[in-house]
């Protein structure tokens, strides 16, 4: 079966720091990749994504991404946190043999001050 | 330009009883969705409109109707509502069936009591 695994239910970080929110998925094909974030009490924001070439994106706010794909892997990543970066994550994948995205369960990020 | 708007924001319903969600949408775009989130689970997809005129099935439509009204407006129905079904419920939207880049309402949070 298709999936989309986020292993971290939290992640805490501090304000300055590198952080990395963790996606990997197992989705046969060429799969489109996304990253949104969801600020309490508020709907879904798309973030970036990957559909091909170089396997670094670039994405609002600051955020990139690194599409492995001997890994299976499309980690989310900020040189420098900030709180405000403090939300819900989400990874989706869509297979290229639908257009139905499969989510993974969320990443909740803590930037600490 | 409220982008996509959800009605109401907050609904409690004891079982049994029916109520409609609303979504519209002021950026012409031709597909809509309503998925349901609940807490460790991410999103799930309920039921879809790819575009005006059709409607299709998701991952967990059981239980639930749907409208495609209008370009603008697709609403979800519970008919006879379950405990099961207190969910977080959010409305998207899509410029096509592509599916590259979703656009979320800010969600209706649901209590089947």
């Amino acid at each position: 079966a298709q999936s989309v695994a986020q292993p971290e239910d939290q992640v805490n970080v501090a304000e300055g720091n590198p952080l990395t929110v963790k996606c990997t998925y197992s989705v046969s094909g060429n799969p489109y990749l996304f990253w949104y974030v969801q600020y309490p009490n508020r709907g879904l924001q798309f973030l970036l994504k990957y559909i091909t070439g170089d396997n670094l994106v670039k994405g609002s706010y600051g955020f990139e991404a690194e599409f492995n794909k001997s890994q299976t892997s499309f980690h989310l990543k900020k040189p420098s946190a900030l709180v405000s970066d403090s939300a819900l994550y989400f990874c989706a994948v869509r297979p290229d043999s639908n257009y139905q995205l499969i989510w993974g369960a969320g990443t909740k990020l803590i930037i600490k001050p | 330009n409220a982008g996509v708007t959800q009605t109401p924001k907050f609904q409690v319903l004891k079982t049994g009883q029916s109520m409609t969600l609303q979504c519209a949408q002021d950026m012409n775009h031709n597909s809509m969705y309503w998925y349901r989130q609940d807490p460790g689970m991410g999103l799930r997809l309920i039921y879809y409109s790819a575009s005006e005129g059709t409607t299709d099935k998701g991952e967990v439509p059981n239980g639930y109707n749907v409208s495609r009204l209008n370009k603008r407006e697709f609403s979800l129905r519970l008919e006879s509502a379950a405990p099961s079904q207190t969910s977080v419920y959010f409305c998207a939207i899509t410029r096509d069936s592509t599916n590259e880049k979703l656009f979320f309402g800010s969600g209706t949070q649901l209590s089947v009591l």
